[in-house]
């Protein structure tokens, strides 16, 4: 099975709302969390990402919050915009030399 | 810079023929790694080459599969007597040497096999 996975495969916010899309990962061994946006006939682009000893990252309308104590990661996108519309991707890195896990993604739908 | 770069962006081939996908990766990258995407799906590993150590092929899901990445740079993934599963799009990333840094994704080359 999917070693991280989603809680719900869609989200449909309406322009201006704030936008929590939800993560969880089986591995307590895993030291970094990616968020992944990908949009259609796209390659997954990189939007944030938060180590291990953090629980907590901003960036710009994007922040990342880690809860290790119950394996949970969460993407929250501040005054949501149509053009953030895209399938958003969590992956994990279960150690050094290993390769990135991906969940199946949620799909924000965003309405003007 | 440049970005990695995936070549053909499109495939269409017949069954059992065989397709070689090509892969640019971010100049000085020294991490590269191959994903599948199916249609509406997440990412399924398929191989990592990492600097000049053995390559992890763990991900490949039969041996029609392989690749190969030369002079530590470009990398092709080849599959051979192709079926009409194999029908996806298939992703290239590469990654700095830096612990914990993200991976840079290609557009993906988008296999179709009928």
């Amino acid at each position: 099975g999917e070693s991280v996975g989603l809680h719900l495969p869609t989200l449909s916010v309406q322009e201006g709302d704030n936008s929590i899309i939800n993560c969880a990962y089986s591995n307590s061994a895993s030291d970094y969390f990616i968020w992944y946006k990908q949009e259609s006939g796209k390659g997954p682009q990189f939007i944030i990402d938060i180590r291990s000893n953090m629980d907590k990252r901003q960036g710009q309308r994007v922040t990342v919050l880690l809860n290790k104590t119950v394996k949970h990661l969460s993407l929250q996108i501040a005054a949501t915009q149509p053009g953030d519309s895209a399938v958003y991707f969590c992956a994990e890195n279960p150690g050094a030399g290993t390769a990135l896990i991906f969940g199946k993604g949620t799909t924000l739908s965003v309405s003007s | 810079g440049a970005g990695v770069s995936q070549s053909p962006s499109n495939k269409v081939t017949e069954k059992g023929k065989d397709v070689e996908l090509r892969c640019d990766p971010i100049s000085g990258h020294t991490a590269l790694y191959w994903y599948r995407q199916s249609l509406g799906q997440g990412l399924e590993f398929l191989i990592y080459f990492q600097g000049n150590s053995a390559p992890d092929k763990s991900g490949l899901p039969s041996d029609r599969f392989s690749a190969e990445r030369t002079g530590g740079s470009v990398s092709t993934l080849t599959i051979q007597r192709t079926q009409q599963e194999d029908s996806a799009v298939y992703l290239c990333a590469s990654r700095s040497g830096q612990v914990n840094s993200p991976l840079h994704f290609g557009n993906g080359t988008r296999l179709t096999v009928t």
